[in-house]
């Protein structure tokens, strides 16, 4: 079953050091998202992408946060310099182009230390 | 933001016991979908009922949809230890899934 990719799967860093994760979508699907979520909540979208397009990076903290599709596959997320508050799990997803389910990469847990 | 938000919180119930887990939302949706999430992992996508339908089966899943009511809940039957998770109602309105903080079940055996 075809499945998202994400590395690393756990990221320790100190504060003020860049960190950066990697998604691979499913192939052929056009929308890739990444959340964040903190322990005991549920995910928030920080940005979307349409292809190589963002669609909605209204929540992501872009003094700090960047995010790119270059071709349109796969994805990175940087965090620069990370806090201590972005210690969570980014969650990478893709779907169709057309919506429906989501499927989502098992995460990456980020702790900044 | 969050859009939807489940009742309850948490959830502890015996196996073989059916549990229900409710979502509340604020705007208009062209779909709302459940997801289950094993500890430490990623979601997995349960199922997608979509604006127009009020009731949807998906073998021990029945997930109904009240759009007056701006509600919807997820029924688990016969559960099994193994359906200990947590569960996410998930809204998708104008081109973006929001999700709310979820129910944690617990199922002892």
């Amino acid at each position: 079953e075809a499945e998202v990719a994400q590395s690393p799967r756990y990221k320790i860093t100190e504060k003020s050091q860049a960190v950066a994760f990697w998604c691979d979508p499913i192939s052929g699907h056009a929308t890739l998202y990444w959340y964040r979520q903190i322990l005991g909540q549920g995910p928030e979208l920080l940005v979307q992408f349409q292809d190589e397009s963002v669609v909605d990076d209204s929540q992501l903290p872009k003094d700090r946060f960047s995010a790119e599709r270059l071709k349109g596959v796969d994805s990175t997320l940087k965090i620069q310099p990370a806090e201590l508050g972005d210690s969570a799990m980014y969650l990478c997803a893709s779907s169709h182009r057309g919506g429906g389910g989501y499927t989502f990469g098992s995460g990456t847990r980020l702790t900044v230390v | 933001s969050q859009q939807g938000e489940e009742d309850p919180q948490a959830l502890s119930i015996q196996e073989g016991e059916n549990a229900t887990m409710n979502c509340s939302y604020k705007t208009s949706i062209n779909n709302l979908q459940w997801y289950r999430q094993n500890s430490g992992r990623g979601l997995v996508h349960l199922i997608l009922i979509r604006s127009n339908e009020r009731e949807k089966h998906s073998g021990r899943l029945r997930v109904t949809l009240d759009t007056s009511k701006k509600s919807s809940s997820l029924l688990i039957t016969a559960s099994r230890a193994a359906d200990t998770a947590s569960y996410f109602c998930a809204t998708d309105g104008d081109n973006d899934m929001r999700f709310g903080a979820g129910t944690r079940l617990t199922v002892k055996p």
